[in-house]
């Protein structure tokens, strides 16, 4: 059984802060692919970054930056410089196939940016 | 990137009867749809798979009876609620497995039910 954790329920930071939303997660698979996905107030969500498990390279987009580690079991997800817009719910997920089916969602990080 | 949509984007109904969402992907083809269901401040939780042209692969615990998904054809998937209550009171959201590339999931903007 897979499982993924978000143990960060809400973020309050202030703009221009840095702020690192954390995951951890659980499966018995060698090969699975680690998700996260944004959700506005508007409620769709909005696809950020897909990584599989024999990449543990991180990656930087923009403010945007991951760290994945197998050997936490983490993909961690940090944002530089917050700004108002990225006020949103984010979503760690995981997926044991290559096509994204059967995805298991985390709690959930509620991300709150004040001006 | 890819596009989906669903209508209504908000629906009351009264306890009792029936709704139907649609989803459709607009700029791809969508062999498989996924539904969730998400309520107030909790996560996404899959209900069911929708592939076309065959019957739909539901979750444990969830109703087939209650909840009929029809994927009729490659762009439309449709969730019908049937005999609503109250406790089906709840934000549904739909996605479409991108044909290729990085397999991802698109979603569509979801569909919030109030059943009165």
């Amino acid at each position: 059984a897979q499982k993924v954790t978000q143990a960060q329920t809400e973020i309050s930071v202030v703009e221009k802060e840095d702020v690192t939303l954390d995951c951890v997660y659980e499966t018995r698979d060698t090969t699975y692919y680690l998700f996260w996905y944004k959700q506005p107030p508007s409620g769709e969500l909005v696809f950020l970054i897909r990584r599989n498990s024999f990449d543990e390279q991180n990656e930087i987009s923009g403010r945007y930056s991951w760290n994945f580690q197998k050997s936490t079991s983490s993909f961690n997800f940090t944002i530089t410089a917050s700004q108002v817009v990225d006020s949103a719910v984010y979503f760690c997920a995981l997926s044991e196939d290559n096509a994204g089916n059967m995805l298991t969602f985390g709690g959930g990080t509620r991300l709150m940016v004040k001006p | 990137g890819a596009v989906v949509s669903q209508h209504p984007s908000r629906v009351i109904c009264k306890s009792g009867t029936s709704v139907k969402i649609e989803c459709r992907s607009l700029d791809f083809q969508a062999t498989t749809m996924f539904w969730y269901r998400q309520f107030p401040k909790q996560s996404l939780m899959l209900m069911a798979t929708s592939n076309e042209g065959s019957k739909a692969t539901y979750e444990q615990g969830v109703e087939k009876d209650k909840f009929l998904i029809n994927h009729a054809s490659l762009t439309l998937s449709t969730l019908t609620v049937t005999s609503a209550h109250p406790e089906d009171s709840s934000f549904y959201i739909c996605s479409a497995r991108a044909p290729v590339g990085l397999g991802e999931q698109y979603f569509g903007p979801g569909t919030r039910l109030t059943v009165t």
